[in-house]
């Protein structure tokens, strides 16, 4: 089963631009984390939130969460062809359950 | 940080026969691993929890005779896909987690994933 929604499904955008993502979940957390899956890839761990905190930054990277509203937003500034990706956000208590995921394409 | 691998990174295999996949956590122990099963342009589905000496926890819908699960030690999990079909074809990853890691407020740790195709 998938832990919440993500949204929007799909994002398309220059390079320069920002992009924002956002998750909603729908049980309580210890934390939340945010994922980046290249195409046929592994994942990778980009940060991970905790629920008394309510911003994090990491790099071009900013996490925003709202534990009354349950979710939490992912920006990405100045994006980079590199950063094409699908981008999960990921929780839960006794184990990681995913969200649907946002495939984000930066066009040079 | 720390290392999960998977192995085999890719397979294909005939119809109608097994496949093992292995999941070793390289540089810590863990009581308990995880298996997800991803389908092309999809999430990541979490099939499993794998605990160490014990019975795995089967998520709702996933065959525990289809997709057998061995922690026989605290470094490694096998899932076994057994008398594959075409429909088995995906993405298997695993994660390991150390530590509690979830309560711990830190990162999950997963493998590289396990491209299968069945023909």
């Amino acid at each position: 089963s998938q832990q919440g929604e993500e949204d929007p499904q799909a994002l398309s955008i220059q390079e320069g631009e920002n992009a924002t993502m956002n998750c909603s979940y729908k049980t309580s957390i210890n934390n939340l984390q945010w994922y980046r899956q290249n195409s046929g890839r592994g994942l990778v761990h980009l940060i991970l939130i905790r629920s008394n905190e309510r911003e994090k930054h990491s790099g071009r990277l900013r996490v925003t969460l709202d534990t009354s509203k349950k979710s939490s937003s992912l920006l990405i500034t100045a994006s980079r062809a590199a950063d094409t990706a699908s981008y999960f956000c990921a929780t839960g208590t006794d184990k990681l359950i995913f969200g649907t995921g946002t495939r984000l394409q930066v066009f040079p | 940080g720390a290392v999960v691998s998977q192995h085999p990174s890719r397979v294909i295999c005939k119809s109608g026969t097994s496949v093992k996949i292995e999941c070793r956590s390289l540089d810590f122990q863990a009581t308990t691993m995880f298996w997800y099963r991803q389908f092309p342009k999809k999430s990541l589905m979490l099939m499993a929890t794998s605990n160490e000496g014990s019975k795995a926890t089967y998520e709702q819908g996933v065959e525990k005779d289809k997709f057998l699960i061995n922690h026989a030690s605290l470094t490694l999990s096998t899932l076994t896909v057994t008398s594959a079909h075409p429909e088995d074809s995906s993405f298997y990853i695993c994660s390991a987690d150390p530590s509690a890691a979830l309560w711990t407020n830190t990162e999950a740790f997963f493998g590289q994933g396990t491209r299968l195709t069945v023909v």
